[in-house]
């Protein structure tokens, strides 16, 4: 059974379209993620949800917008797509706020736009 | 400000050498976590390991080893006796409570690259 299942795997999509990526954790964490691995491999945080509620929002555009309908799923909608959004994202889940037990990601979506 | 540097872009090793990746932090804050990830090419994130900032004992896995100092802000990884499958990006990472609890901030990463 995957910990942190993310859906699609690959997403290619045009300029200006609406697409959304799946995350579901069956680890019975509390706290979900979403990072971006940018081209160069550089990863970044955009969101967190702890328990539904949104406890990140980094400086991420307004196209972005998570939903989090229970404790196990984070979803990521985006909106208008640009050049620009093409990368990997990658859902996290971690048992508290503080991650201290460690995070568990999964095997990331990579979203090509063109 | 980054946070976490991995000044070391690219290391490439013949097989059964010993490779030594580098990672310093930066933190205010006397309560944080560090970490290492590996990203095979395969693509997914996998962990490694995980230090509190009140746990300076270094710690051998296997063929890996890992260096935690604080008076030089250091938390360096080594792979001993390197193979083909340690190919991969190596990330280093930080969480402390300066922005929000919660938040990993990762160095760019070291590709490793094995040649047999």
């Amino acid at each position: 059974d995957t910990a942190v299942s993310q859906t699609p795997k690959y997403l290619v999509t045009q300029m200006g379209n609406d697409k959304s990526i799946k995350c579901e954790q069956n680890l019975g964490h509390d706290t979900m993620y979403w990072y971006k691995q940018d081209s160069k491999k550089f990863l970044k945080i955009m969101f967190s949800y702890n328990n539904k509620e949104l406890i990140i929002n980094e400086t991420v555009p307004n196209r972005f917008s998570p939903k989090s309908p229970d404790k196990a799923h984070l979803n990521l909608h985006i909106n208008s797509l640009e050049l620009g959004d093409s990368a990997v994202y990658f859902c996290a889940s971690s048992q508290d706020t503080v991650g201290y037990r460690g995070y568990t990601f999964g095997s990331g979506t990579r979203l090509t736009v063109v | 400000a980054q946070k976490v540097t991995q000044a070391q872009t690219e290391i490439s090793v013949v097989e059964k050498e010993d490779v030594t990746l580098d990672c310093v932090y930066e933190t205010r804050d006397t309560t944080y976590y560090l970490f290492w990830y590996k990203q095979p090419p395969s693509g997914e994130l996998v962990f490694l390991i995980r230090r509190n900032s009140f746990d300076e004992q270094n710690e051998i896995s296997g063929r890996y080893s890992w260096n935690f100092q604080k008076s030089t802000s250091s938390f360096n990884f080594t792979i001993t006796a390197s193979q083909v499958v340690d190919s991969a990006v190596y990330f280093c990472a930080l969480c402390d409570r300066t922005d929000s609890w919660g938040k990993l901030q990762f160095g760019a990463g070291t590709q490793v690259v094995v040649t047999p």
